[in-house]
C-alpha cells in the first residue's frame, strides 16, 4: 500500500506569518507530486505539478520543492493572507502505466486569522 | 470553457435505490476520474478511464459501476446505494502525462 502522509494536520498563523507544510511519499517508482488548494465549498484547484529531483516552483507567495531522493515536498507560503485559508493536498504518482492515477494525502488544514 | 461538470449538486437517496451521477468535461481531457471524500481521509479512487471505451477499478470500486462510450462523459452509477456510500463526490479530468487534474464541484450524496 502507497502512503501519502502530511504533516500538521492544521495549522493557525497570524496574517503576515510566513508558514510551511511537508508531504512525505514512497522515494521508489516517483513519477509525480502535485500539490492542490482546496477551499471550503469549492474543488481542489491545482497548484503545481513536480516532477524533477529538486525542482522548485512559484506562484506568487506560494511555492514548492521537491526531494524525490528522500521522499518528500514542502509547500511554503510567505507572508500568509486570510484568503490563504485553504486545505493544501499533496498527491503521489507512481511510474507505470498509461494512467494518472494519483495517491492524495489527507491535506493540511490553513488557518489564516486577520 | 465550462471545465469539468458534475450533476447533481445534491442528492438524498434511500438504502437500495440507484442512480447514476452525471460528470462532462469539454477540455477534450483523455483521463477521468472519480474520486468519494470522507472525514479524515483523503479522497480515495472509485474508478478511472484512460479514454473512450477504457474503464479500470481504483482504490474503491466497489458498489461502483461506470462507463466511458465518448471522451466528454464519465458516469458514475451507484446500483444499490448503501448508508456507507454516503460521501462527496468529485470528478475529475486532465491530460496524460505529468499534468494537473480538474476537478468538478462535487456531488454532496447521502444515503438513509
Amino acid at each position: 500500500i502507497l502512503n501519502v502522509e502530511q504533516s500538521p494536520q492544521s495549522l493557525h498563523v497570524q496574517e503576515g506569518d510566513s508558514t510551511n507544510f511537508t508531504c512525505s511519499f514512497p522515494s521508489s517508482n516517483f513519477y509525480a507530486l502535485h500539490w492542490y488548494r482546496w477551499e471550503t465549498a469549492k474543488s481542489p484547484e491545482a497548484l503545481f505539478v513536480m516532477t524533477l529531483n529538486g525542482d522548485e516552483k512559484k506562484k506568487g507567495r506560494i511555492s514548492a520543492t521537491l526531494n524525490t531522493k528522500e521522499g518528500y515536498s514542502y509547500l511554503y507560503i510567505k507572508g500568509s493572507q486570510p484568503e490563504d485559508s485553504a486545505t493544501y493536498l499533496c498527491a503521489f504518482r507512481p511510474y507505470g502505466g498509461a494512467t494518472n492515477k494519483l495517491i492524495f494525502g489527507t491535506g493540511t488544514l490553513l488557518a489564516v486569522q486577520p | 470553457n465550462a471545465g469539468v461538470t458534475q450533476t447533481p449538486k445534491f442528492q438524498v437517496l434511500k438504502t437500495g435505490q440507484s442512480m447514476t451521477l452525471q460528470c462532462a468535461q469539454d477540455m477534450n481531457h483523455e483521463y477521468m476520474s472519480w474520486y468519494r471524500q470522507d472525514p479524515g481521509m483523503g479522497l480515495r479512487l472509485i474508478h478511472y478511464s484512460v479514454g473512450a471505451g477504457i474503464t479500470d477499478q481504483g482504490e474503491v470500486p466497489n458498489g461502483y459501476n461506470v462507463s466511458r462510450s465518448t471522451t466528454e462523459d464519465f458516469p458514475l452509477r451507484l446500483l444499490s446505494a448503501a448508508p456507507s456510500q454516503t460521501s462527496v463526490y468529485f470528478c475529475a479530468s486532465s491530460l496524460q502525462g505529468p499534468e494537473p487534474q480538474h476537478f468538478g464541484d462535487g456531488t454532496r450524496l447521502s444515503i438513509l
